[in-house]
């Protein structure tokens, strides 16, 4: 089974700075994806970045961009240039390769960006 | 591309009614949809895996006959909370699994229905 584990219950931002939210997963799988989704107080989930495991690079998105440590099961997040509208719950998700698989997420990070 | 809809945003019934949500992939086809629950500032917990032309798969602890799951199309599914009780309160998301948008094998999400059981 997999586990994704998000440590920190809340953090804060100044606006135009930059964040780096934190995020550790734990699989035996070889070949799977990791998410970031965004969830606004609208509670509409919005994907923000994915990253495949076989990739070295980092997938970046814009003012999005992670660090993928496979080796260390560590995928963060960096939102650079914070803006109001950042302003959200952040999940980290795992996802084994194939059709139609489950998604396993982080219990979440509130994220707040202060004026 | 990729978008979910789901109807209604927002429901408020009797406790002992039944209500019925529907989860729309609009512009794309999804073989597979799922379909969460959420309590305010959790993480979100996957009820059941829902699949076009066969019977859904139901998480551990979740009870299949009071959460009706139908999976009628490619491109609809429905979860129908029977019998609703004021502790099915919560909201309901659901999820649809899509091979074709960009980027692929990604679940794309619904805006969710908020239920409240008086």
């Amino acid at each position: 089974a997999q586990t994704v584990t998000q440590s920190q219950p809340e953090m804060s931002v100044q606006e135009a700075e930059t964040v780096t939210l934190s995020c550790t997963y734990d699989t035996s799988e070889s070949n799977y994806y990791l998410f970031w989704y965004k969830q606004p107080p609208s509670r509409q989930m919005i994907l923000v970045i994915r990253q495949e495991a076989y990739k070295q690079q980092n997938a970046t998105e814009n003012r999005f961009s992670v660090n993928f440590q496979k080796a260390a099961k560590s995928f963060s997040l960096k939102i650079s240039d914070s803006q109001l509208g950042d302003t959200a719950m952040y999940f980290c998700a795992f996802m084994k390769a194939g059709a139609n698989s489950k998604l396993t997420f982080g219990k979440g990070i509130t994220l707040s960006v202060r004026p | 591309g990729a978008v979910v809809s789901q109807h209604p945003s927002w429901v408020i019934c009797k406790s002992g009614t039944s209500v019925k949500i529907e989860c729309r992939s609009l512009d794309f086809q999804a073989t597979t949809m799922f379909w969460y629950r959420q309590f305010p500032k959790q993480s979100l917990m996957l009820m059941a895996t829902s699949n076009e032309g066969s019977k859904a798969t139901y998480e551990q602890g979740v009870e299949k006959d009071k959460f009706l799951i139908n999976h009628a199309s490619l491109t609809l599914s429905t979860l129908t909370v029977t019998s609703a009780h004021p502790e099915d309160s919560s909201f309901y998301i659901c999820s649809a699994f899509g091979l074709a948008g960009d980027p692929w094998e990604t679940q794309y999400f619904g805006p969710g229905t908020r239920l409240l059981v008086l």
